[in-house]
Parts: structure tokens; sequence; C-alpha cells
């Protein structure tokens, strides 16, 4: 069964500092990898998107990277703000070969950054 | 450009009432979603729209039912909600790329359903 797997469930961290969030896939075929921060009571927003062949992006302070072999993702945020307390979900999308792409969302990792 | 909105943004039903979700985007895409997320699990499809008069079953359709009538909406109905439609739900759209692959999905506020 396609499964996406996101650790830790939640942390919380100092404002200033830096954090890595991790996500592991069992989807097959893998077309790409999508990291979505949530914020309290609104809808997902996109950070990056990684195809197969792509192994890091980045946006602003946030870093995706990306190991297609071993099937993991990590996203990096570099001198957290408090307005990066929210939820962030890795997404992970099949490869079809028509209609609609099938979308495999992990719970998320609740992250608290504290002054 | 107000991007994914959606009507209402609560609500609270009785058990065996029915309600009509709306969904609305501005940006010309094909593909609309519907999805559900509830506390500890990640979003759900509910249902999907790959174009104007089309929509499909997702991973938890059963109690719901879509319509795609016109191009930027997208309906989600409940015909007799049950406790267990208790749920937040968004809505999504995307654009379609060669191939029938999708890109990134834009999502909306979000609508908090409580039944009783």
């Amino acid at each position: 069964k396609n499964q996406v797997e996101q650790s830790p469930q939640s942390l919380i961290i100092l404002e200033g500092k830096n954090c890595t969030l991790q996500c592991n896939y069992t989807v097959s075929p893998f077309s790409n990898l999508r990291w979505y921060k949530q914020d309290t009571g609104r809808g997902p927003v996109s950070l990056t998107i990684m195809t197969f062949s792509e192994n890091t992006k980045s946006n602003g302070r946030y870093t995706a990277t990306l190991d297609a072999d071993t099937k993991q993702s990590s996203l990096h945020i570099t001198a957290s703000q408090l307005s990066d307390s929210a939820s962030y979900i890795c997404v992970v999308s099949e490869t079809v070969q028509s209609g609609n792409t099938p979308l495999v969302f992990g719970k998320g990792t609740r992250l608290s950054v504290i002054a | 450009n107000a991007g994914v909105t959606q009507t209402p943004k609560f609500r609270v039903l009785k058990t065996g009432q029915s309600m009509t979700l709306l969904c609305a985007q501005d940006m010309n895409h094909e593909y609309m979603y519907w999805y559900r997320q509830d506390p500890g699990m990640g979003l759900r499809l509910i249902h999907y729209s790959v174009g104007e008069g089309t929509t499909a079953k997702g991973e938890v359709p059963d109690g719901y039912n879509v319509s795609r009538l016109k191009k930027q909406n997208f309906l989600l109905g409940l015909e007799s909600a049950a406790p267990s439609q208790t749920s937040v739900y968004f809505c999504a759209s995307s654009y379609r790329l060669a191939g029938g692959r999708t890109y990134e999905q834009y999502f909306g506020p979000g609508t908090r359903l409580t039944v009783t």
C-alpha cells in the first residue's frame, strides 16, 4: 500500500534555530514529491515540488532534499521565525498514464517556533 | 485574483440534514478536488473532476455527491449528514500538463463542518 510517513509528529524549537523534518514514502511508481505548509485554520500552501531527477530545491529559508533511491525526503528550515509555526505536509504523487494523478498525503509535522 | 474560495467557512448540521459546499476558482484550472482533513490523519480525497461536466470518486466518496456544471465551480453535497462527516473540508484546483499529469494544487481556506 502506498504510504507517506513523516517524523517527528511535532517539534518545538527556539526562534532563530534550524530544524529538519523527515518524510519516508513507499509510493510507486514515483512522479514527484511536494512539501506544503499549513497554517492553523488555513488551507495548505505549496513550498516545493521535486521530480525524480531533482535532489534539492530551495524556497527562501526552506530547502527540500530528495533521495529517490532510499525514498526519503527532508525539509530544512533555516533561521526559524515565529511565522514558521505551522504543520508541514509531505505529499507524494504517483505516475499515471492519464486522468487524475493520485496524491498520497502524510499526516504532517506540527512545528512550533517559540521566542 | 482570489484563487480558490469556499463557502461557507463554518456550518453546524443536525444528523440527517443536507447541505452543499461551494468551491470556486478563478485560475481557469481544469482539475478540481474535494478533500477532508481529520485529526491525526492526512488529507483524504473524496471526489475530483478532470473537467467541466465530469466527476470521479476518490478514496472516501461514500455519503457525498459532487457536480461540476461550470469549469470554475465544484459543488460537494451531503444528502443526509452523519456525525462521521464532521471534518474540515478543503477544495483544491490544479492545471493540467500534457499527458494528463497534474502539477501544483492550490487549496481553498477550508470549511469546518460539525454534524451533531
